[in-house]
């Protein structure tokens, strides 16, 4: 079985920059996530989603954060503009419908903001 | 609002000691728990979760978690460490209201040969 699938694994932009991340879920997981890891720490929740509806967003930074999951599949985040605080590795996450549910993560891309 | 205290930030154990993990959470119910590894330049593997039942909860490469109500805690142990087991290490826990994780800020374990 494939399992999270992640697109680009690095980038390097400057400031004020934007930058798109793409995700593609295991076949079948209903529900996606995208996390935040900033060196030294454990991640953090952007956003979830249930197919193409937002379950949580509590956490993103809509002023510069944007996500969507359009067909319920594929998933993309996009920052614009970057700040130098963004450099963090973003994770893609995906889990069948339910709480209980394993959440299985793609590999992450390394965003280096400068 | 949940979250999650790991109170070592790094470990050093040598090679066949046994290693114990420390996590200790907060939250308003019974939680659900979870202890993901993580690899240099890879995605986080679940090693295993508690929902319920058995407090004693076995996972995948030998690892086992047992959880304490009573001290909020979630530690995860191994009787014997092998040098494949050197990673970065995160507790997290989970609402029972939805599948949002709050992660602990991790344990990296350096193992001597």
């Amino acid at each position: 079985e494939a399992g999270v699938a992640q697109s680009p694994r690095y980038k390097i932009i400057e400031k004020r920059q934007s930058v798109a991340f793409w995700c593609n879920p295991i076949s079948g997981h209903a529900t996606l996530y995208w996390y935040q890891q900033i060196l030294g720490q454990g991640p953090k929740l952007l956003i979830q989603f249930q197919n193409n509806g937002v379950v949580d967003d509590s956490q993103l930074p809509k002023d510069r954060f944007s996500a969507e999951r359009l067909k319920g599949v594929d998933s993309t985040l996009k920052i614009q503009p970057a700040k130098l605080e963004d450099s963090a590795v973003y994770l893609c996450a995906s889990s069948l419908a339910g709480p209980t549910e394993t959440q299985y993560f793609g590999p992450g891309t390394r965003l280096l903001v400068l | 609002a949940q979250s999650v205290t790991q109170p070592d930030i790094h470990i050093t154990v040598s090679e066949g000691a046994s290693l114990e993990l420390r996590c200790n959470y907060s939250y308003g119910a019974t939680p659900y728990l979870f202890w993901y590894v993580q690899s240099p330049g890879q995605g986080l593997q679940l090693l295993l979760k508690y929902f319920s039942g058995d407090t004693l909860v076995q996972g995948i490469k030998g690892f086992e978690a047992e959880f304490k109500r009573s001290q909020s805690s979630f530690n995860l142990r191994k009787p014997s460490v092998h040098w494949s087991d050197a990673a970065e290490y995160f507790c997290a826990v989970g609402a029972r209201a939805g599948n949002m994780l709050t992660f602990g800020g991790g344990t990296r374990l350096m193992v001597k040969p």
